[in-house]
């Protein structure tokens, strides 16, 4: 069975780097496509960005210019650097897998968020 | 970018009640649509993917429904364990954007 943990400071000061990791274990990080996503406080969910295994990336646009998602393949590790952080960077930031699921009714591979790591709280503060 | 509403925000019900949540997309997305549940100190875990296909493991009374730009997410007879709070999301084009959520509160 698949588990996705993230790690990294949960502390990071004001224009500094948010850096995160995600671990894939009981699995390959092959084939699929990792994501971030972050929840601030007493806010919704917002995605945040995903990486293929071979590097090719898509990052939300209000974020995109701050945002850098890398894989590493030979440790099963996905990261997260978010620069020039502010105060409103402050989240709950989750890794997650997006899976290639089958659909019955009608027939065809949909995808979806289905694996999940626990989260980690970021907060940014001097 | 599509923008996913999601409505109510927030609604009260007992156990038993059969509860409905909605979501509407700025455009056409076919049946590129999830539904996850949120509770507090955890992930979010899917429950309902391409619009209308019950994940392993979720409940059968869990169903979605919906195509085009409209969706919708009901819970046949809330049991306890129900009481979260509810995202969509679009599946159909970066950025996967979600819905702002229903909070299901008890009555």
């Amino acid at each position: 069975q698949v588990q996705l943990q993230e790690s990294g400071p949960g502390l990071v000061k004001p224009s500094e780097t948010l850096s995160l990791t995600c671990t894939v274990s009981g699995g390959s990080i092959s084939t699929y496509y990792w994501t971030w996503i972050r929840q601030a406080p007493g806010k919704g969910l917002e995605w945040i960005g995903y990486i293929s295994d071979d590097g090719f990336t898509k990052y939300s646009p209000s974020l995109k210019s701050r945002v850098t998602i890398s894989v590493d393949t030979s440790k099963n590790q996905f990261s997260l650097k978010l620069s020039s952080v502010t105060a409103s960077d402050t989240a709950v930031y989750y890794c997650a897998r997006r899976g290639g699921l089958l659909s019955t009714t009608p027939p065809g591979y949909y995808y979806a968020l289905d694996v999940w790591g626990q989260g980690t709280t970021v907060t940014v503060s001097s | 970018d599509i923008q996913v509403t999601q409505s109510p925000s927030s609604l009260s019900a007992s156990v038993g009640d059969r509860v409905t949540m909605t979501c509407r997309a700025s455009q056409n997305i076919t049946r590129y649509f999830n539904w996850y549940q949120k509770k507090p100190g955890k992930a979010p875990n899917l429950l309902i993917f391409a619009a209308s296909s019950l994940q392993s493991g979720v409940p059968p009374r869990f169903s979605g429904t919906g195509f085009g730009t409209d969706f919708t997410l009901t819970i046949s007879s809330l049991q306890p364990e129900d009481f979260a709070t509810y995202y969509c999301q679009q599946s159909y084009g970066s950025p996967f954007t979600f819905g702002g959520g229903t909070k299901v509160g008890i009555k």
